[in-house]
């Protein structure tokens, strides 16, 4: 199946700074959805962006959408060591349903 | 209110043997999907639940795989005859409808020795 690339693989700040990481995909999509995985399991959903919007606000995070490059952004603002996980975007495409992960961003926050 | 829940949350099996692996999803979602995460594959879809049916099975990786889902709610996750290369993280997750946000549990880690 197609899955989509994040950039960096890997992310390593200070507490404090910013991290910006970066999603392309490959096909058309309804959506676009950004999860947190914490130790390899349960993915936490953080946002959701629509094909139709372009950014799109949670708290710290802030979330673009490009559609005619095919890219997605995620920005996390001021970070905490408690962000220290991998960072997936996945979306919803032609199908309706089903997700597409991209790869992973695996973000350490240093205290 | 509760989240998805799945179990067990890990199962070490030997080769050959058959698994079954259970998802609860948050009360009232229609749709319950299937992923599997492994290191060398990433995150996988699986297959699709709308209600009990299945309208999208293309993720099963072989004939050994099969899932069921009743009363619109819990889904089993069957694995017949495991092999080592089956080893993974099992994730389940629910949603309203198709398209919307994806709700996962916190996955069942199997093991096949």
């Amino acid at each position: 199946s197609q899955q989509g690339e994040e950039d960096p693989q890997a992310l390593s700040i200070q507490e404090g700074e910013n991290a910006t990481m970066n999603c392309s995909y490959k096909t058309s999509i309804n959506n676009l959805q950004w999860y947190r995985q914490n130790s390899g399991r349960g993915l936490v959903h953080l946002i959701l962006i629509r094909s139709n919007e372009r950014e799109k606000h949670s708290g710290r995070l802030r979330v673009t959408l490009d559609t005619s490059k095919k890219s997605s952004s995620l920005l996390i603002t001021a970070s905490r060591a408690a962000d220290t996980a991998s960072y997936f975007c996945a979306n919803s495409g032609g199908s309706n349903y089903k997700l597409t992960f991209g790869k992973g961003t695996l973000l350490t926050v240093n205290p | 209110g509760a989240g998805v829940s799945q179990s067990p949350s890990n199962k070490v099996t030997e080769k050959g043997k058959d698994v079954e692996l259970r998802c609860d999803p948050i009360s009232g979602h229609t749709a319950l999907y299937w992923y599997r995460q492994s290191l060398g594959q990433g995150l996988e879809f699986l297959i699709y639940f709308q209600g009990n049916s299945a309208p999208d099975k293309s993720g099963l990786p072989s004939d050994r795989f099969s899932a069921e889902r009743t009363g619109g709610s819990v889904s089993t996750l069957t694995i017949q005859r495991t092999q080592q290369e089956d080893s993974a993280v099992y994730l389940c997750a629910s949603s309203l409808l198709g398209t919307d946000t994806q709700y996962f549990g916190p996955g069942t880690r199997l093991t096949v020795l």
